[in-house]
């Protein structure tokens, strides 16, 4: 069964500052997605960025980019010029390729508490 | 533009009372939908997934139960609540064009007393 590690429970970083949330994962299949999710107060998840494993190139939105690496199973979210409405609780998940069995179940990580300092 | 509602946002219900929870999306057709729970500080546990009307996928069996009544509507039912089923209860939507990316909804905040 695939896992998903988030080894920082908080983090935190000063307002218009550089953080990195790391994530790791262990699978055995070749052909997946992995996000990161943002759960602000309101608890809402909300989508902040997708890697396709099949993609060498690291995804990109805006102030948010990941650093994907594949043979080390690691996929770090980096956030610049962190802005206070980045404060949330950040979760990485994983979703197999395989979709024969119908099922697209997300794998997530406990979660990183980010604090931003004004 | 696709959205997705959840009602209620927030209930309080003595245990042994049953439960209904809706979720309903817009903007899309025929979407895999999906039922999560999330107990306070933990991650979030997929309950339930649906690919089509009537077909239901249970991830982990419990006191809960899922329907799909609509296309674009999915219902998570108990008959008689537990303290445990306490949590916030998500749901999601994805669609086979968008990479089967997970959107989720607002939520629902059950409190079971």
């Amino acid at each position: 069964a695939q896992t998903v590690t988030q080894s920082q429970p908080e983090m935190s970083v000063q307002e218009a500052e550089t953080v990195t949330l790391s994530c790791t994962y262990d699978t055995s299949e070749s052909d997946y997605y992995l996000f990161w999710y943002k759960q602000p107060p309101s608890r809402q998840m909300i989508l902040v960025i997708r890697q396709e494993a099949y993609k060498q190139q690291n995804a990109t939105e805006n102030r948010f980019s990941v650093n994907f690496q594949k043979a080390a199973k690691s996929f770090s979210l980096k956030i610049s010029d962190s802005q206070l409405g980045d404060a949330a609780m950040y979760f990485c998940a994983y979703r197999s390729g395989d979709t024969l069995a119908g099922s697209y179940q997300l794998t997530f990580g406990k979660g990183t508490k980010l604090s931003v300092i004004p | 533009s696709q959205t997705i509602h959840q009602w209620p946002a927030t209930l309080v219900q003595p245990v042994g009372s049953p439960l209904s929870l809706e979720c309903t999306v817009e903007g899309t057709s025929n979407p895999n939908l999906y039922w999560y729970r999330q107990a306070a500080g933990r991650g979030l546990q997929l309950l339930f997934y649906s690919v089509g009307i009537g077909q239901i996928s249970s991830e982990v069996p419990q006191n809960l139960s899922a329907s799909r009544p609509q296309d674009r509507q999915f219902i998570l039912s108990s008959k008689k609540l537990l303290l445990s089923d306490s949590g916030f209860y998500l749901c999601a939507w994805s669609v086979m064009n968008l990479q089967e990316t997970q959107y989720f909804g607002p939520g629902t905040r059950l409190l079971v007393l």
